[in-house]
C-alpha cells in the first residue's frame, strides 16, 4: 500500500462550492506537496511544507486556494468558489529523500460541473 | 525554470521486447536529480528508477535501465523483455540538487500488445 492516503478518491462538486481534500502520510515525512495534474499533462507544483511550515507556494495556486499542515503530518488542500478550469487529479506526495524522490498518494479526483 | 520534454505521447511495445522513452531536459545546473516515474491506469504513481547526475554509470533496476547522456540532457528509460503490467503513463522527472520541487514531462503513454 502506499505511503501517503489521501481522501477523497473522488470528488464531484458543482461551479462556485468550496471542497477540500486531506492528504496523510503514513509514516512520518518532514516534507509534503501538492500537485495538480490536470489531463494529458504531467502533475505540477502547488506547494510544499517542512513540517507544518509551509515554504513555498507555485503562481498556479491563486488566492482561491489554501493548504494547511497543522500539527506537520496530515495537511489539507481548500479550494474555495471552484471554477471549471480548477477540474484536475490533486496529487500529494511525500519526500522519502532527495536521492529516492517522493512517495505519491492515489491522488483526488475533482470534477466541478 | 526547467523544463524537461518527453516528446512520445504514446508508445507501444509488443510483450517480451524491448522499447526505449525518450527524454530530455533543460538546465544550467550541475548538481541534480532525474527519475522515471510510472502512473498505471486509476493508480498512484511509482518510482521506476532515478540518476544522479554526477554519476556516469547509468542507472539499472531490473529490466528498466537508463541512458542517461549529460552534455546531451538526454535521459530514456529502456524497458526490456516488456511485460502486460508495465504498461502505463511514463513520467520523467527532474529535480535540483538544492531545489523544493520536481519538474514533471507529459508523460508517455505505453500499451503493451500480447
Amino acid at each position: 500500500d502506499t505511503g501517503v492516503s489521501q481522501d477523497p478518491r473522488h470528488k464531484i462538486t458543482k461551479r462556485g462550492q468550496n471542497v477540500t481534500f486531506r492528504c496523510d502520510p503514513i509514516s512520518e515525512h518532514n516534507r509534503l506537496y501538492w500537485y495538480r495534474q490536470t489531463l494529458g499533462q504531467g502533475p505540477e507544483f502547488l506547494t510544499y511544507f517542512q513540517n507544518e511550515a509551509q515554504l513555498e507556494k507555485s503562481r498556479l495556486l491563486s488566492d482561491r486556494f489554501s493548504a494547511e499542515r497543522p500539527k506537520g503530518s496530515f495537511s489539507t488542500l481548500e479550494i474555495q468558489r471552484t471554477e471549471q478550469g480548477d477540474s484536475a487529479m490533486y496529487l500529494c506526495a511525500a519526500l522519502e529523500s532527495i536521492l529516492y524522490g517522493y512517495t505519491f498518494g492515489s491522488g483526488t479526483r475533482l470534477t466541478v460541473v | 525554470a526547467q523544463t524537461v520534454t518527453q516528446s512520445q505521447p504514446e508508445m507501444s511495445v509488443q510483450e517480451a521486447e524491448t522499447v526505449t522513452l525518450s527524454c530530455t531536459y533543460d538546465t544550467s545546473e550541475s548538481d541534480y536529480y532525474l527519475f522515471w516515474y510510472k502512473q498505471p491506469p486509476s493508480r498512484q504513481m511509482i518510482l521506476v528508477i532515478r540518476q544522479e547526475a554526477y554519476k556516469q554509470q547509468n542507472a539499472t533496476e531490473n529490466r528498466f535501465s537508463v541512458n542517461f547522456q549529460k552534455a546531451a540532457k538526454s535521459f530514456s528509460l529502456k524497458i526490456s523483455d516488456s511485460q502486460l503490467g508495465d504498461a502505463a503513463m511514463y513520467f520523467c522527472a527532474y529535480r535540483s540538487g538544492t531545489g523544493n520541487q520536481f519538474y514533471f514531462g507529459t508523460g508517455t503513454s505505453l500499451t503493451v500488445i500480447p
